[in-house]
This record gives structure tokens, C-alpha cells and sequence, in this order.
């Protein structure tokens, strides 16, 4: 199974400054034949369900605001917040769907300082 | 609009068994591939089961394997989750999540439910 391990596990930023979650997976979820890295990003709020932020790294969905950025490949990736607001707050998870077992990484909190 | 409406869920003692449900609205539930997402309380999220739309084709986590069964019947556009075997940590909410992907699934998810909560307890 590919492991994914999550750092920090909470993080304090101040409104409108930079936030960066980190995702390292066991092993590579790059696909070489497509070079692509099959790798998702969530935010949970509290209450709510998983919303789907990113997807193949760097891929924002649709209605996500520009201020999310994903970011790396292989096993390294990164998930920024350039501004964070209020309404940020909340659990950010990665997953991998390189293969099943589909896998999280443990989830990053992330408040207001 | 996408909809998701899971429901089945609640206390059950260790040993037993039950069945989930997960109504879905908005789009062709028959082309897409859907999947269980599960939550222990404060915990992470962790991978279930997924089912392939057409094929009918399921997958399991090493968790719920010979204890869980997924399926889905697309005339009545639901997907469900029979549990048995159920043990304290099966203890959680659980979610019906839609793949992104019409047809073959990519095994990541657009759409949610609010999720049905499991309670395995005495």
C-alpha cells in the first residue's frame, strides 16, 4: 500500500499571510506513461464533507479559488495557500489514486493565528 | 445538482449487521463509478469500496474484505453497502462519494455525501 504522511499537522497562520501543507507518498504516483502524478487534495470543514480542491497535483477544480496551488511530483507535493482567509479554516487531506487501496495522508488542520 | 443522500446507518452491536444506502440525484448515476469513504470520529478519511458503473466491478480495503459488500442498482440510481461482521472500529461516518470520471473511474471524488453514521457498541 502506498503510505501518505502529511507534515505539518496543524499549522497557526495569520489572515492573509502564506499557508503550505506538505504530502509524501511511499512511493512514486507518477504515471510516466501519461506524466501524470495521480494525486488529490481536500478540504474538510467542520461539519462537511471532503471538497475536492485539486486533482493531478496542480489541477485546481472548478469554483476553487486561485489563492489554492498544488504543487510537486513523484512523491513530494505541496499544497498552498497564498492568502489565507476565514474561510480557510479547516482539515486538508491528500490522496493518492495511483493504484488501490486508494489512500489519505492524515489530514493537516489549519487556523487563524 | 449532484445529490448524495446516505442513510442506514446506526448502533449495532458488535457481531451484527447492517446495510447502508446511498441515494443519488443530478447526474447519470449508471455512468459513474461510486465508491464508500469512511470517518472515525476526529480521525482521518479512509478508502472502503469502489464499484465500476457498468461492469459492476468492486475493489475493497484489506479492512472490510469478506465483510463488506458493495453494490449498486442503477434503475433505482442507489448505491449500497451491506456490513456484516461489524467490529468496534468499523465505527464511523460513512460516505458515498461519486468518481470524477464518466465511465472508467480515475478514483478521485467530485461529490459527497453528508454521510451516515455507524456506531459498532454494547
Amino acid at each position: 500500500d502506498i503510505v501518505m504522511t502529511q507534515s505539518p499537522d496543524s499549522l497557526a497562520v495569520s489572515l492573509g499571510e502564506r499557508a503550505t501543507i506538505n504530502c509524501k507518498s511511499s512511493q512514486s504516483v507518477l504515471f510516466r506513461s501519461n506524466n501524470k502524478n495521480y494525486l488529490a487534495w481536500y478540504q474538510q470543514k467542520v461539519g462537511q464533507p471532503p471538497n475536492l480542491l485539486i486533482y493531478w497535483a496542480s489541477t485546481r477544480e472548478s469554483g476553487v479559488p486561485d489563492r489554492f496551488s498544488g504543487s510537486g511530483s513523484e512523491t513530494d507535493f505541496t499544497l498552498t495557500i497564498s492568502s489565507l482567509q476565514a474561510e480557510d479554516v479547516a482539515v486538508y487531506y491528500c490522496q493518492q489514486y495511483y493504484f488501490t487501496p486508494l489512500t489519505f495522508g492524515g489530514g493537516t488542520k489549519v487556523e487563524i493565528k | 445538482e449532484v445529490q448524495l443522500l446516505e442513510s442506514g446507518g446506526g448502533l449495532i452491536p458488535p457481531g451484527g449487521s447492517l446495510r447502508l444506502s446511498c441515494s443519488a440525484s443530478g447526474f447519470v448515476f449508471g455512468s459513474y463509478a461510486m465508491n464508500w469513504v469512511r470517518q472515525a470520529p476526529g480521525k482521518a478519511l479512509e478508502w472502503v469500496s469502489s464499484i465500476k458503473a457498468t461492469t459492476g466491478d468492486t475493489v475493497y480495503a484489506d479492512s472490510v474484505r469478506g465483510r463488506f459488500t458493495i453494490s449498486r442498482d442503477n434503475s433505482k440510481n442507489t448505491l449500497y453497502l451491506e456490513m456484516s461482521s461489524l467490529r468496534a472500529e468499523d465505527t464511523a461516518l460513512y460516505y458515498c462519494a461519486k468518481d470524477v470520471n464518466l465511465g472508467p473511474p480515475v478514483y478521485y471524488f467530485d461529490s459527497w455525501g453528508q454521510g451516515t453514521l455507524v456506531t459498532v457498541s454494547t
